[in-house]
């Protein structure tokens, strides 16, 4: 089945630096890559998302790149604010697609 | 527009006694439904899945099982709870064959005692 691994574990940042969160999948037949940030205490949400068609796509200060042939993709957050600070999780679908397996996380902290 | 509910959200258990957490979703038809647990400052585990009423799909053997009586409704049982059950409880639906994200219920952080 799908694993997926997820570095670093936490990264620690001053605001404005970037941040940079890679993960790695093992089935080459995953197509669907998305990223979810949760905040202390509350759900996981959706934050941005990738198909395998593609190979970068960026929303205002956050975008995802996927590499097909290395199997690994990656968040990168630009012009770090405090808010920012969070877990930030990986994940692709397991075999067959329909649920998805997660990284364990990344804790990101933004100092001011 | 769609929307998820979970209950309860928090919840304190003796070891040995039973569980329920229910999950339901509003304005749309036949989602996919999971549970993942997530132990305290760990990632998400997937637990249970369901693409239809009836059908469950079970990721990891352990204490805990899950049922879709409903469409929308996807509960999630213990006969007996032990400790290691602990953890934030969270439901989730998306549309499809995977390539959808999830979106997630607030959770239930569940503390077995």
């Amino acid at each position: 089945g799908e694993n997926v691994e997820q570095h670093p574990s936490t990264l620690s940042v001053q605001e404005g630096d970037s941040a940079v969160i890679k993960c790695t999948y093992s089935d080459s037949a995953s197509n669907y890559f998305p990223w979810y940030k949760q905040e202390l205490g509350k759900r996981p949400q959706l934050i941005i998302d990738i198909r395998s068609n593609v190979g970068e796509k960026k929303d205002q200060r956050i975008a995802v790149t996927l590499n097909k042939t290395a199997k690994h993709f990656s968040l990168h957050i630009t012009e770090t604010q405090p808010e920012d600070s969070a877990v930030y999780f990986c994940a692709a679908p397991a075999e067959a697609g329909t649920a998805l397996i997660f990284g364990k996380g990344t804790t990101l902290s933004v100092s001011s | 527009s769609q929307t998820i509910h979970q209950w309860p959200a928090t919840l304190v258990q003796p070891v040995g006694s039973p569980l329920s957490l229910e999950c339901t979703v509003e304005g749309t038809s036949n989602p996919n439904l999971y549970w993942y647990r997530q132990a305290a400052g760990r990632g998400l585990q997937l637990l249970f899945y369901s693409v239809g009423i009836g059908q469950i799909s079970s990721e990891v053997p352990q204490n805990l099982s899950a049922s879709r009586p409903q469409d929308r409704q996807f509960i999630l049982s213990s006969k007996k709870l032990l400790l290691s059950d602990s953890g934030f409880y969270l439901c989730a639906w998306n549309k499809g064959q995977g390539g959808y994200g999830y979106t997630f219920g607030s959770g239930t952080r569940l503390t077995v005692v």
